[in-house]
């Protein structure tokens, strides 16, 4: 089955300045890969999502690149602010997938005022 | 409103007794699935339901029931509530068992087993 591995699983980085986490997937078959954002008590809530056909895509301040070849993507978090502080995770699935999506352990970002 | 819920939010109980955490959704959505949470190791597939009568194991099934007899409920069993099940769970559901589409979240309910 698909493996996803995230990284780093802590980041903290002052206001304004920009994040970036890196997950790796083991199915090349994969080509649905979202990501979440979990408040301190809140469910996952997807940001962002990008699928296999598209290299990156971006959401204003967000942005979500894709390299199939070495089948990792990563999330982009520009211009930080303190409400950005969250969990964040990633996730891969495949067209067909009944298991649909298996997920990153997680990074827990915060931004320092 | 479109929402899934659950309940109950908090539910302290104790080795053995069997409980039912209830999820329903208003989105007409034919795939549900159930995750616990766990520190350090994400979201972890317990469950999931392709359709009305339709359901399969995740990663971790082990200890866990479900059903789907009506499409917008999924309710998750324990038969017999372990410790190492205190964990905080989620139900979820997507528009089409397809793999590409997004997942709505329920609230979650955190469960302590003594």
């Amino acid at each position: 089955g698909e493996n996803v591995e995230q990284h780093p699983s802590t980041l903290s980085v002052q206001e304004g300045d920009s994040a970036v986490i890196k997950c790796t997937y083991s199915d090349s078959a994969s080509n649905y890969f979202p990501w979440y954002k979990q408040e301190l008590g809140k469910r996952p809530q997807l940001i962002i999502d990008i699928r296999s056909n598209v290299g990156e895509k971006k959401d204003q301040r967000i942005a979500v690149t894709l390299n199939k070849t070495a089948k990792h993507f990563s999330l982009h978090i520009t211009e930080t602010q303190p409400e950005d502080s969250a969990v964040y995770f990633c996730a891969a699935s495949y067209s067909g997938s009944a298991r649909q999506l298996t997920f990153g352990s997680g990074t827990q970002l915060t931004v320092l005022p | 409103e479109a929402q899934v819920t659950q309940n109950p939010r908090y539910l302290i109980t104790v080795t053995g007794k069997k409980l039912t955490v209830t999820c329903s959704q208003n989105m007409n959505h034919e795939y549900m699935s159930w995750y616990r949470q766990d520190p350090g190791l994400g979201l972890r597939q317990i469950y999931y339901s392709m359709n009305v009568e339709v359901t399969d194991k995740g990663d971790v099934p082990e200890g866990y029931k479900v059903s789907r007899k009506e499409k917008r409920n999924f309710p998750l069993i324990l038969e017999s509530p372990s410790p190492n099940q205190t964990s905080l769970y989620f139900c979820a559901s997507s528009l089409a068992p397809d793999g590409l589409s997004r997942q709505y979240f329920g609230p979650g309910t955190r469960l302590t087993v003594t």
